[in-house]
């Protein structure tokens, strides 16, 4: 059965303080690896994938990188429009459908 | 603003009403999806279509019925809920169901918050 974990499940930072989300995850067959944003009452925004191990995608303050085993989700000089929870999802090459397994997410808050 | 609408935004439905849940798409998506999400949780995946065909069921009871009447539009019927239904109904898209890229790319509406009492 696919599984991912996120850790933190909360992190409170300050503006301008730097650090990164983690997802472990396991999957027999990675088709792609998917991080999504999502705000209070609202879906989820899609960011970011990944397809394979090394592969990094950048946008604005966020930075997404993949492994064999986690992708870490790097936020730089966060401001407190970053305040949102940050789901990760995997997807497997076979068997799957279309199916998403999504992690419990990370929940940011970023203060002045 | 999100490309796929949800309505209704809010829905208080007693047990024994039949209320409808609608989504549309404009981006000429050919897979839409129902996904159920309580507080604190992450997405559960309820239905796929995919050309307009149900694709995927994950075993949902049948007191929630989906229809999709063409390739814009997704509708979730319930009937007989019971209180623990009760959560954010998304609704969401991609560019295909399978073969590839742009699968797991979802675009998701805004939800509709049910409560049944």
């Amino acid at each position: 059965e696919d599984q991912v974990t996120q850790s933190p499940e909360a992190l409170r930072l300050q503006e301008g303080e730097s650090s990164s989300l983690n997802c472990s995850y396991t999957v027999s067959g990675l088709r792609g690896l998917f991080w999504y944003r999502q705000d209070p009452g609202k879906g989820p925004e899609f960011l970011f994938t990944l397809y394979s191990a090394g592969e990094e995608k950048e946008k604005e303050r966020l930075k997404a990188t993949l492994t064999k085993k986690e992708s870490f989700l790097h936020i730089t000089a966060p401001k407190p429009e970053d305040s949102a929870t940050y789901l990760c999802a995997v997807q497997r090459v076979t068997g799957g459908g279309n199916k998403l397994t999504f992690g419990t997410g990370t929940q940011l808050k970023v203060e002045l | 603003d999100t490309e796929v609408t949800q309505t209704p935004k809010h829905l208080v439905m007693g047990m024994t009403n039949k209320k409808s849940l609608k989504c549309e798409q404009h981006m000429g998506h050919r897979a839409m999806y129902w996904y159920k999400q309580k507080a604190k949780k992450p997405p559960e995946l309820m239905f796929v279509y995919s050309y307009e065909k149900l694709s995927i069921n994950e075993s949902v009871p049948s007191r929630f019925s989906p229809e999709c009447p063409n390739s814009s539009l997704l509708n979730l019927h319930l009937h007989a809920l019971q209180p623990e239904d009760s959560a954010l109904y998304l609704c969401a898209s991609s560019q295909r169901a399978s073969g590839g890229g742009g699968t797991g790319e979802l675009f998701f509406g805004e939800g509709s918050r049910l409560t049944v009492l």
